[in-house]
């Protein structure tokens, strides 16, 4: 899976608690991305980072902050789960130029409860 | 603004027939399109990328597309099908410099022995 690996794979936390899950990268790629994926909608898009301590939101970011200290490793917290973040979130890598693939992570399902 | 449309949310076909899952996208520029495959727990795969060069595109277990202007469409396609295809697939838009790609809702397809 293109050297990128997600922390934890399943996860279930209680409503109002920190979560926070963790993708890790291989290949040095500049970018990075968050998804969820939820019936109905494909995926869409958290957060993303084009740098170490560069992010920016995506159209889904209420709810959601993330963090890049390392080129290889990009964090996704709620910092208070709410039931509404139930979901499978992906991890992607790759390049900012519209036409190369990104490549996914496995992914993480989280449950809200 | 660029979106994409996934005609049919299910797609069910015997084994060895041909399979068919259909994608109209919206762009206001020239965009890269893309098919992900998707099996259960796991992440997306790519099957193949048009970007501007030859309008019909193949790409990997036999699947190929062909980018069509006039009708705003990158339908994806397979001769015959076999049981390992039953999947869920992704029409995916982007364009260059873009931040993000643009799912569709998904095409489960499922593929009856």
């Amino acid at each position: 899976d293109a050297g990128i690996t997600q922390s934890p794979r399943h996860k279930v936390t209680e409503t109002g608690t920190p979560v926070t899950l963790r993708c890790h990268q291989t290949e040095n790629h500049r970018y990075m991305y968050w998804y969820r994926q939820d019936p109905g909608h494909g995926l869409r898009l958290i957060h993303y980072s084009y740098g170490v301590k560069d992010t920016d939101k995506g159209e889904v970011s209420d709810g959601y902050s993330v963090s890049r200290s390392k080129t290889e490793d990009f964090l996704l917290t709620l910092e208070s789960a709410t039931s509404s973040q139930t979901s499978v979130y992906f991890c992607a890598i790759g390049n900012r130029d519209g036409y190369s693939p990104l490549h996914f992570g496995n992914g993480t399902r989280l449950t809200v409860t | 603004a660029q979106s994409v449309t996934q005609l049919d949310s299910h797609v069910s076909v015997s084994e060895g027939t041909p399979v068919l899952l259909r994608c109209n996208y919206s762009s206001s520029y020239s965009p890269s399109l893309f098919w992900y495959v998707q099996h259960p727990n796991k992440g997306l795969q790519l099957l193949l990328k048009y970007t501007s060069a030859a309008t019909l595109v193949k790409g990997i277990n036999g699947f190929e597309a062909e980018f069509k202007k006039s009708e705003t469409s990158f339908h994806l396609t397979k001769p015959s099908a076999h049981m390992s295809d039953a999947a869920e697939y992704f029409c995916v838009v982007s364009q260059t410099g873009a931040n993000n790609l643009f799912f569709g809702t998904g095409t489960r397809l499922t593929v009856i022995p």
